[in-house]
């Protein structure tokens, strides 16, 4: 089974900290994916990666930053939290190729910013 | 561009009923199409696609159709159990490349013994 683990079920972090979310698959997969989800607003799209050293912003990339230095690994970096990046935050793999958009999800870490 | 429209939650139904959760698309040519679950605490899992027009993916006892007329991808289940209990998504990948998938906004499902 495809694996994705997240380093945190939940985080409560101060204004102004810096925030390291990490994200580790274990299926070798190309593509790695941040979200955020909020209700009424449904997964938006804030960075993903489709090989190590590269990233492509999303839909929401202002106030992150990401890093893929192993093809396993993928973390999303707040530089300075801010209340309203209080979320539910979502990593996901897939590989390249005709399945690419089947994405395997980890379990999320939900995140407050105090 | 292209989007995905669901419909509005949330959706309380009683154990057994039936179920419908509408889903459209906008996109150039004919994309594949998805629905994701995720169950309360979890990361959304892959619950059915379709690759094709008039492809019917099910999984679970849903099902959903893909109909190109209608740009449509309803998720349908004929008797809903407690344990069904979720928020579901229909998503669709890019007209252009890319890995990328575009979701709805997502349908809360309760299911009431």
């Amino acid at each position: 089974d495809v694996k994705v683990t997240q380093s945190s079920r939940y985080l409560v972090k101060r204004t102004g900290e810096k925030v390291f979310l990490e994200c580790v698959q274990d299926m070798d997969h190309e593509n790695m994916f941040w979200y955020r989800q909020d209700p009424g607003l449904g997964l938006r799209l804030i960075y993903f990666s489709y090989d190590v050293k590269m990233k492509e912003k999303g839909d929401i990339p202002e106030g992150y930053s990401v890093s893929r230095e192993k093809k396993e690994r993928f973390s999303l970096i707040l530089e300075s939290a801010s209340t309203n990046q209080t979320s539910m935050y979502l990593c996901a793999s897939s590989i390249t190729g005709a399945s690419a958009y089947e994405q395997y999800f980890g379990p999320g870490t939900r995140l407050t910013v105090t | 561009g292209d989007s995905v429209t669901q419909m509005e939650g949330p959706v309380t139904l009683s154990e057994e009923a039936f179920l419908t959760i509408n889903c459209t698309y906008t996109a150039t040519g004919y994309p594949s199409l998805f629905w994701y679950v995720q169950y309360p605490g979890e990361g959304l899992q892959l619950l059915l696609k379709a690759t094709k027009a008039d492809d019917k993916g099910s999984n679970k006892g849903f099902e959903a159709t893909y109909r190109k007329e209608t740009t449509s991808f309803h998720l349908e289940k004929g008797s809903v159990q407690v344990s069904d209990s979720a928020v579901y998504f229909c998503a669709l990948p890019p007209s252009a490349s890319g890995s990328r998938l575009t979701f709805g906004e997502g349908t809360q499902l309760t299911v009431n013994p």
